[in-house]
């Protein structure tokens, strides 16, 4: 299994603000994705972050308020743009392997927006 | 759409009882479902994972089945400890994408 770190843990940000989100792999990995987990629900997949070119953006979710970079194969970062309290959840990054498609997540950023 | 269930949202059971959680899904064509767990403000740990073409894994206590032709699965945990009080999820994946459910809260009392 792959070891990821996330940077920051968590944050506490004004509202219109912007802040990103740092994924570090130990590994070089071929899929690297990125959700959110709003209070009291479940994951939901924000994108694939590509390697070398644009995100893949889930349904909901556009490229203006989520930026993704994947500039090689062991990091990605992840900004949410202009928050707004309704962006207060946790994000976590998760990485995949090509052979069994099994995800490992890193330990999530705790996003709070007031 | 795919679609994952859940059941129970909640569970309580004493220390030293075995016990069950279902998972169901709409759809059949998937690649592989995982089972995660969850303690309160952190990430995930991954406990299983079925492939399409598997039946069943086993990990310690752990035991997770899979029966595709009707969109189920189920995580047996062997002789519960209040360790393993946690949000437990399922995960399908199809198309490079995991699919959860709204997990399960479980609360093992000493």
């Amino acid at each position: 299994s792959a070891v990821i770190s996330q940077k920051p843990s968590r944050d506490i940000c004004q509202r219109g603000t912007s802040l990103t989100i740092q994924c570090q792999v130990d590994s070089q990995v071929t899929m690297m994705f990125w959700y959110r987990q709003q209070p009291g629900q479940s994951l939901t997949l924000i994108a694939t972050a590509n390697q070398g070119s644009e995100a893949t953006y889930e349904s909901g979710f556009v490229i203006d308020k989520f930026p993704i970079s994947r500039p090689n194969l062991t990091f990605s970062t992840l900004t949410v743009s202009n928050m707004s309290p309704e962006d207060s959840s946790i994000y976590l990054c998760s990485v995949g392997t090509a052979r069994t498609y099994e995800q490992y997540f890193g330990p999530g950023t705790r996003l709070t927006v007031t | 759409k795919q679609e994952v269930t859940q059941i129970p949202a909640a569970l309580s059971v004493p220390e030293g009882e075995n016990l069950v959680l279902n998972c169901s899904f709409t759809d059949s064509a998937i690649y592989n479902l995982q089972w995660f767990r969850q303690d309160p403000g952190k990430g995930l740990t991954s406990l299983l994972l079925i492939q399409s073409s598997q039946r069943e894994q086993t990990s310690g206590r752990l035991n997770a089945s899979l029966d595709k032709s009707s969109g189920r699965s189920t995580l047996y945990i062997a002789a519960s400890q209040p360790g393993d009080s946690a949000t437990y999820l399922c995960a399908v994946e199809g198309g490079g994408k995991l699919i959860f459910g709204q997990g399960t809260e479980l609360s093992v009392k000493p």
